[in-house]
C-alpha cells in the first residue's frame, strides 16, 4: 500500500544534542510537511516542501531546519534539542492542489533527557 | 480570516449509540472541509472530505458529514458507535482561496469516548 513512514517511531535524545527524523513516501506527492504535535493540541506547521521549494512558517524557531533530497524522502533537523521540543512529530503529503486531503504518518515522538 | 470551531472539547457516549461531534466553520472562500481521526500515539487518519461535490459526505468505519453552508456547519455523525471509534477528531479547513496557501486551520479536536 502507499504510504508515508516515519522513522523512528520513538527517539531519545539528550538536551542540545543534534537529531534528525525522517519521512518517506509512496505516493509520489509533490508536497511534504512537518508538524509539531504537543500533547491535546492540534499539530502546528513548521514548514512545508512543494517539490524543492522549501516554505517555513514565520514561528518556527531557528532550531528546526529541513532537507529534502528527493521526491520520496524529506527529514527534520533539530539543531540544539531543548526540553520544550519534546512532542510528537508528525509528516504529511498531498498532492499539488490546495484543497487536497493530507496523508500522515504513523509520528515520531521524541523525548528530550 | 479562516477559522474552525469544535463545539465539544469532550464528547461521551454509549456503545451503540448514535455519535455527533460538532464544527462550525468561517470562510471567506470556497473551503474544502476534512474530518481527521487519530488513536493514541498515532498519526492522523482522513475520516471523509469535502471539497464543493455533493453536500452529504461518506466516510470510513460508518461515518458521514454534511456541509451546510447557510449554518457554516460540517457536523461529524455515525448512527452507531463502536469501542475503536474512541479517539481524537479534529476537523480541518484549507483555506480555500487561489494560490499556494496550504496552511491547514485546525480544530482544537474532539476527545471521543465510548462506553461499553
Amino acid at each position: 500500500d502507499a504510504m508515508v513512514i516515519q522513522n523512528p517511531r520513538y527517539q531519545v535524545t539528550q538536551f542540545g544534542k543534534p537529531v534528525t527524523l525522517s519521512c518517506s513516501q509512496t505516493l509520489n506527492h509533490n508536497v511534504m510537511y512537518w508538524y509539531q504535535q504537543k500533547s491535546s493540541q492540534a499539530p502546528k506547521l513548521l514548514f512545508h516542501y512543494y517539490d524543492k521549494d522549501f516554505n517555513n512558517e514565520a514561528d518556527t524557531p531557528d532550531n528546526f531546519q529541513s532537507r529534502r533530497p528527493n521526491t520520496s524522502f524529506c527529514f527534520l533537523d533539530i539543531r540544539s534539542p531543548g526540553l520544550g521540543d519534546a512532542a510528537m512529530y508528525l509528516c504529511a503529503t498531498s498532492g499539488q492542489g490546495s484543497n487536497q486531503p493530507q496523508h500522515f504518518g504513523d509520528g515520531t515522538r521524541l523525548s528530550i533527557l | 480570516a479562516q477559522s474552525v470551531t469544535q463545539l465539544d472539547s469532550h464528547v461521551s457516549v454509549s456503545e451503540g449509540t448514535p455519535v455527533l461531534l460538532r464544527c462550525n466553520y468561517s470562510s471567506s472562500y470556497s473551503p474544502s472541509l476534512f474530518w481527521y481521526v487519530q488513536h493514541p500515539n498515532k498519526g492522523l487518519q482522513l475520516l471523509l472530505k469535502y471539497t464543493s461535490a455533493a453536500t452529504l459526505v461518506k466516510g470510513i468505519n460508518g461515518f458521514e458529514a454534511e456541509f451546510k453552508k447557510s449554518e457554516t456547519s460540517f457536523h461529524l455523525t455515525k448512527p452507531s458507535a463502536h469501542m475503536s471509534d474512541a479517539a481524537e477528531y479534529f476537523c480541518v479547513v484549507t483555506p480555500g482561496n487561489a494560490g499556494n496557501n496550504r496552511k491547514l486551520i485546525w480544530g482544537l479536536g474532539t476527545s471521543l469516548a465510548v462506553n461499553p
